[in-house]
């Protein structure tokens, strides 16, 4: 079955604390991404990733890492997570930029205190 | 840059009302463009999508035409059910633009059906 998987689903973490939320495809797409959504401004892209080894930055890269050494996996790391990254986020991956619909993994839902 | 502006709701409609959701967009080339639904506690899934000026995307009983003169792509639907709660995010790919973005996001609209 074709899917994006992501890990944890929920996390309750503090201020500071280091974290990832991994994100992983199984469709060998070489187009890969990041979200947040926020109440009242829908999904905001974080990061993307072209394919191994080539990534950029979206809308609101701010405080956020993300690396791509495999293609099937794209981590998303908040290295000194704040309160304003408090979140739901998705993964998302397609064939190419170009092609789209893009599939979605299920959301974490990140809480930093 | 682009962008696409939804009605944001809630909108609260009965069972087996007309619905209709707005969405207009900007855009520097020439989009594709989707409309997703997000059910509660699920990621977005694509409901339908439009390549093309006059393209009419359809699925499940929603249907939205792309409309290139007036720059929209409403959601409509002829009789909704309860199942149809969720929200709707209308959203485009430029690729032909050059922009770096894959999907550009509409801030959701929260559809309430009522039995």
């Amino acid at each position: 079955e074709a899917q994006v998987t992501q890990n944890p689903r929920y996390l309750i973490t503090v201020t500071g604390k280091k974290l990832t939320v991994t994100c992983s495809q199984n469709m060998n797409h070489e187009y890969m991404s990041w979200y947040r959504q926020d109440p009242g401004l829908g999904l905001r892209q974080i990061y993307y990733s072209m394919n191994v080894e080539v990534t950029d930055k979206g809308d609101v890269p701010e405080g956020y890492k993300v690396s791509r050494k495999e293609k099937r996996n794209f981590p998303l790391i908040l290295e000194s997570p704040s309160p304003n990254q408090t979140s739901l986020y998705f993964c998302a991956s397609s064939l190419s930029r170009v092609h789209q619909p893009q599939h979605f993994g299920d959301g974490t839902r990140l809480s930093i205190l | 840059g682009n962008s696409v502006t939804q009605m944001e709701g809630p909108v609260t409609l009965s069972e087996e009302a007309f619905l209709t959701i707005n969405c207009t967009y900007t855009a520097t080339g020439y989009p594709s463009l989707f409309w997703y639904v997000q059910y509660p506690g699920e990621g977005l899934q694509l409901l339908l999508k439009a390549t093309k000026a006059d393209d009419k995307g359809s699925n499940k009983g929603f249907e939205a035409t792309y409309r290139k003169e007036t720059t929209s792509f409403h959601l409509e639907k002829g009789s909704v059910q309860v199942s149809d709660s969720a929200v709707y995010f209308c959203a485009l790919s430029d690729a032909s633009g050059g922009g770096a973005d894959g999907l550009t996001f509409g801030k959701g609209t929260h559809l309430i059906i009522q039995p």
